[in-house]
């Protein structure tokens, strides 16, 4: 059966360092992928989602996400916080007819 | 503007008092669905409908119904709510159930029952 685990509920990073988000996934078929962001009081927005293309996906506001089937990881990386990235962000992957949440990791951006 | 639009934003009502919660979308997706979103559980499917008259059972069914009429509407019905339905409640859809699509998600309701 296919989930996704989010490791770290809760991440804070300085402004201007690194972000990285882990998602591991499971699944019994070639996964498709993805990242979801939350911001304060709005729906879901995709970030990005990897379809079996190329491995490295790009997406929004600087965000990238790296398949590693070796792995089973889908981790989602930033060079370079902004206070504006603060959100809860879910990984996802889909199985034949629904999408599967992770349980979402809460990212904190420290002046 | 393509959107998926959700009424009420906010809902505070007693246990046992009937409320529909309405989903719109504008984009003439086939797929949509809805979800309830707990701190510590992330989201979870609640009921989909793949096309007009076509509806299932997600993850957490019990206690809810739904209808789908009409390609763009898609009502969530409380018939007897009780405080564990105490949630934030969203409304997506996707062009059709293929597992590369994105969802659109509303922008959610937030329902408090006493």
């Amino acid at each position: 059966a296919q989930s996704v685990t989010q490791l770290g509920s809760h991440v804070s990073v300085s402004e201007g360092a690194l972000v990285l988000l882990r998602c591991n996934y499971s699944s019994s078929v070639p996964p498709y992928l993805f990242w979801y962001v939350q911001y304060p009081n709005q729906g879901l927005q995709l970030l990005l989602k990897y379809t079996s293309a190329a491995t490295l996906v790009k997406g929004i506001n600087g965000f990238e996400a790296e398949f590693k089937k070796s792995e089973t990881s889908f981790h989602l990386t930033k060079p370079s916080a902004h206070m504006s990235d603060a959100a809860e962000y879910f990984c996802a992957v889909t199985r034949s007819d629904k999408i599967i949440f992770g349980k979402g990791t809460r990212l904190h951006i420290l002046p | 503007e393509a959107q998926v639009t959700q009424n009420p934003r906010y809902l505070i009502t007693v246990t046992g008092k009937k409320l529909t919660v309405t989903c719109s979308q504008n984009m003439n997706h086939e797929y949509m669905s809805w979800y309830r979103q707990d701190p510590g559980l992330g989201l979870r499917q609640i009921y989909y409908s793949m096309n007009v008259e076509v509806t299932d059972k997600g993850d957490v069914p019990e206690g809810y119904k739904v209808s789908r009429k009409e390609k763009r509407n898609f009502p969530l019905i409380l018939e007897s709510p009780s405080p564990n339905q105490t949630s934030l409640y969203f409304c997506a859809s996707s062009l059709a159930n293929r597992r590369q699509e994105t969802q659109y998600f509303g922008p959610g309701t937030r329902l408090l029952v006493l």
